[in-house]
């Protein structure tokens, strides 16, 4: 079965900290794996996408994850968390079914908090 | 100009109605999906269309009922509307699946929401 774990239902930083924002899949096959951010009251936005070129994968705002196969995880991080970083937090596994569609399969969301 | 657009952002309405939400985007993409988001967060998919084909139909009530005129709309309507179905709904697209566009068939595009509230 596919699916996609964010390990921590809530993170909580004081500004200028790293932030790191956890996400396990599991898949028989390579998935496009995505984060998206969602401030409240609004939309969802893309952050950055995975889709086997490099594992290091650098998104907007400063915000960066990698891909480890060996450990199926696409962990985000950023160096220095800001006050507008506060915000819900998306991991998103995308699979490729057959007649050429694809299955997004949504992480339970990881709720960021910044503590000035 | 909006991407993705969706009326009405809000939707406050009686048990036992009947009604819609519309979506539209004007990126020329092929695929557009229907997402429910919960109270605690959780979005969970309920359709896609690809091409106006229905592409995507995962466990949701008979009530609910996609519509797509065209592939740059999707209509969602909903019948005899219960309290569990308030939420915030999402409408969303992607360019063609990833075997015409590598690597970028798949990225989603979201509209605002509609916050439905079923009293």
């Amino acid at each position: 079965a596919q699916s996609v774990t964010q390990l921590d239902s809530h993170v909580s930083v004081s500004e200028g900290t790293p932030v790191l924002l956890r996400c396990n899949y599991s898949s028989s096959y390579s998935p496009s794996l995505f984060w998206y951010v969602q401030h409240p009251n609004k939309g969802l936005q893309l952050l950055l996408k995975y889709t086997s070129a490099a594992t290091l994968v650098k998104g907007i705002n400063g915000f960066e994850a990698e891909f480890k196969k060996s450990e199926t995880s696409f962990h985000l991080t950023k160096p220095s968390a800001h006050m507008s970083d506060a915000a819900e937090y998306f991991c998103v596994v995308s699979f490729y079914a057959s007649g050429g569609s694809y299955i997004p399969t949504f992480g339970r969301g990881t709720s960021l908090i910044v503590h000035p | 100009d909006t991407a993705v657009s969706q009326t009405p952002k809000y939707l406050v309405t009686q048990m036992g109605n009947d009604k819609s939400i519309k979506c539209e985007q004007n990126l020329g993409h092929d695929t557009m999906y229907w997402y429910k988001q919960d109270s605690k967060k959780f979005l969970k998919i309920m359709f896609s269309y690809n091409n106006k084909e229905l592409i995507i139909n995962e466990t949701v009530p008979n009530r609910f009922s996609p519509k797509s005129p065209d592939k740059a709309h999707l209509n969602l309507h909903i019948n005899s509307l219960e309290l569990g179905d308030s939420a915030v709904y999402f409408c969303a697209s992607s360019p063609k699946p990833q075997r015409y566009l590598a690597g970028e068939g798949d990225t989603q595009y979201f509209g605002p929401g509609t916050r439905l509230t079923v009293l």
